[in-house]
């Protein structure tokens, strides 16, 4: 089992749609959680970072992890063509010194 | 917020001939320094990592003979393909961290090798 799963689309909505892109793990010692966002041919960019369970909220962006399942989730409300990325989950494992696991990434598109 | 870059951010060299990439944090002191390599569509593979004046780490796999990972000091770190041949293709990204655990990513670095 991968230590970060997550679902790698492709990812089709209209624009202005609630995105939901969601990443689960398999240790429940994981506590640091983010978002990266990769623009094609680009580094990736962090978006957001969670500690522990409960929301975050930025602007547009949501993050939400829940322990109790191992799940963790991004929401994008009012989705713009320029949030055409791919999405990256990320943890850094037991420890936030230690080296980023990272998801495979979901490609979004946002048609408008 | 903090910078990373990289160059080149594209290079294409001949099969047997080896190139270096650099990565620069421009605006703070990068104690780590990681090398991911991604192919299309894919996620990032964590290569190695480099803390300064010390030797890197390789993941398992990874030739240490063959991406030759230079971290001299606090703002630099070079990766340099030996011997390149054209599997050895891809983007290359570095990334840097300071004291905390956020790592700021380069723009990366598309290598053909034909």
């Amino acid at each position: 089992q991968k230590e970060v799963e997550q679902d790698p689309g492709p990812l089709s909505v209209p624009e202005g749609a609630i995105v939901s892109l969601n990443c689960t793990y398999s240790n429940s010692a994981f506590q640091y959680f983010m978002w990266y966002r990769q623009y094609s041919r680009k580094g990736p960019e962090l978006l957001m970072y969670t500690y522990s369970s409960g929301n975050k909220e930025d602007g547009r962006f949501t993050a939400q992890v829940d322990k109790s399942s191992k799940y963790i989730s991004l929401f994008i409300r009012d989705s713009q063509p320029s949030d055409s990325a791919t999405y990256l989950c990320a943890t850094p494992g037991y420890s936030s010194a230690s080296k980023i696991i990272f998801g495979s990434g979901t490609r979004l598109s946002i048609r408008p | 917020g903090a910078v990373v870059s990289q160059h080149p951010s594209r290079v294409i060299c001949k099969s047997g001939t080896s190139v270096k990439i650099e990565c620069r944090s421009l605006d703070f002191q990068a104690t780590t320094m990681f090398w991911y390599r991604q192919f299309p569509k894919k996620s990032l593979m964590l290569m190695a990592t480099s803390n300064e004046g010390s030797k890197a780490t390789y993941e398992q796999g990874v030739e240490k003979d063959k991406f030759l990972i230079n971290h001299a000091s606090l703002t630099l770190s070079t990766l340099t393909v030996t011997s390149a041949h054209p599997e050895d293709s891809s983007f290359y990204i570095c990334s840097a961290r300071d004291t905390s655990y956020e790592q700021y990513f380069g723009p990366g670095t598309r290598l053909t090798v034909t």
